[in-house]
């Protein structure tokens, strides 16, 4: 059972515009959530986090909102970039000091100049 | 700093070889793990060690063996290889306080013939 979902396996964004990639979770436990960025034949790279006292983090361009009642967090790319073009994963764990994280399927976001 | 290394980039193997995945670090991370990626199931735990001596199971330990006998290296054994172990392995590492923002090394491609 997949306890961290991203429904969209793809996104195609202009540049300049934002790009919008969702997760949903169904386990109720989980209290940290981040977001991680991968390029082709590298692996995946920290991007954001949040934690579930807040509904909001910003780190510049990007920003997660997060949903508690609705077990849904997004990930905010304002204005995206061709660089930003990547696989995005998104992933969810118990407590800070949790040793697993669940990852999501990843959403390949495309950026179109 | 090299970071989180991986060796090889790419293996391929006949059903019922054994073989061992190198993984390094120069942080001194005292957590390290690895997972596997497959295509529309995002990145898995396979197994996870918080200190030299001492390695646990993540989501998906069957087939493969890992043993932690230094802090920097955490080697993954595949002792019978299976084609349904044919996937992209990543090996990661963080510190204890810092166990959400896991440190990624390039992967190794395997397949499993």
């Amino acid at each position: 059972d997949q306890q961290v979902k991203q429904n969209s396996p793809s996104l195609s964004v202009q540049e300049g515009r934002i790009s919008i990639l969702n997760c949903d979770y169904t386990n109720s436990m989980f209290d940290y959530f981040l977001w991680y960025k991968k390029y082709p034949a590298e692996g995946p790279t920290f991007l954001i986090s949040i934690s579930s006292i807040k509904d909001k983090n910003e780190d510049g361009r990007f920003t997660v909102f997060l949903n508690k009642s609705a077990k849904h967090l997004s990930l905010h790319i304002v204005p995206s970039q061709p660089g930003d073009s990547a696989v995005y994963f998104c992933a969810a764990s118990a407590f800070q000091g949790a040793q697993k994280l669940v990852f999501g399927q990843g959403t390949r976001l495309t950026i179109n100049p | 700093n090299a970071g989180v290394t991986q060796t090889p980039k790419f293996q391929v193997l006949k059903t019922g070889q054994s073989m061992t995945l190198q993984c390094a670090q120069d942080m001194n991370h005292e957590y390290m793990s690895w997972y596997r990626q497959d295509p529309g199931m995002g990145l898995r735990l396979i197994h996870y060690s918080v200190g030299a001596g001492i390695t646990d199971q993540g989501e998906v330990p069957n087939g493969y063996n890992v043993s932690r006998s230094t802090t920097e290296d955490f080697p993954l054994r595949l002792l019978s290889a299976a084609p349904s172990q044919t996937s992209v392995y990543f090996c990661a590492s963080s510190r204890l306080t810092q166990l959400l923002e896991q440190f990624f090394g390039p992967g190794t491609r395997l397949t499993v013939l």
